[in-house]
């Protein structure tokens, strides 16, 4: 079974401009949560979508959001880019399913760099 | 709020050592706890996980106990290899509430750095 993937793993953006990071769960998955790595705050949670509806938020800016497919991928938006928006951006799928286990499968990440 | 105390690095350990890295959580209810590791330039990978109150995780010869009486879940390791070098995340998992969303909380991370 494929793991999680992640696209582009590598982007390099200007102070104003917006992006778009995406994200592809393990086949079956339906939930899809985000995080934000930096060296000075560590791994913080961004948003969790499980079929289409956003079910958690962590406390960021309304400048990131995100959104999630029918097929479960889901795209994290971030607009009027910031420095200190420079960080690794993690995606973690997980089954979701009522009983099920709640361990998140993480993909390899995206490293974004703002200039 | 819920949130998860590890011990500060980086560790620096000699090849063969054994390896205690301290971690400590708040939680209301009955989390599962877990340990994550990441080596460079990847993302996390699940090192092991304990869903209830004395069990114990373990893979590739790292183990941790889920102990409630002192809400720790301590990582531990007989003997430790040059390959261990990573970044090592204790969480919990920490349940939306009414929204039915799910986070999982990290502590800050240790490095581990393994001589050899």
């Amino acid at each position: 079974k494929a793991g999680v993937t992640q696209t582009p793993r590598y982007l390099i953006k200007t102070r104003g401009q917006q992006v778009t990071l995406s994200c592809s769960p393990i086949s079956g998955h339906r939930s899809v949560s985000w995080y934000q790595q930096t060296p000075g705050q560590g791994l913080q949670f961004l948003f969790e979508y499980f079929s289409e509806t956003q079910r958690n938020k962590g406390n960021f800016p309304g400048r990131f959001s995100g959104r999630q497919f029918s097929n479960s991928r889901s795209e994290m938006n971030v607009s009027t880019l910031e420095l200190g928006d420079s960080a690794l951006y993690l995606c973690a799928s997980r089954s979701g399913l009522a009983g099920s286990y709640n361990e998140q499968f993480f993909g390899p990440g995206t490293r974004l760099t703002v200039l | 709020g819920n949130s998860v105390t590890q011990m500060e690095g980086p560790v620096t350990l000699s090849e063969e050592a054994f390896l205690t890295i301290n971690c400590t959580y708040t939680a209301t209810g009955y989390p599962s706890l877990f340990w994550y590791v990441q080596y460079p330039g990847e993302g996390l990978q699940l090192l092991l996980k304990a869903t209830k109150a004395d069990d114990k995780g373990s893979n590739k010869g790292f183990e941790a106990t889920y102990r409630k009486e002192t809400t720790s879940f301590h990582l531990e390791k007989g003997s430790v290899q040059v390959s261990d070098s990573a970044v090592y995340f204790c969480a919990l998992s920490d349940p939306g509430g009414r929204t039915g969303g799910f986070k999982t909380i990290f502590g800050a991370g240790t490095r581990l750095f393994v001589k050899a």
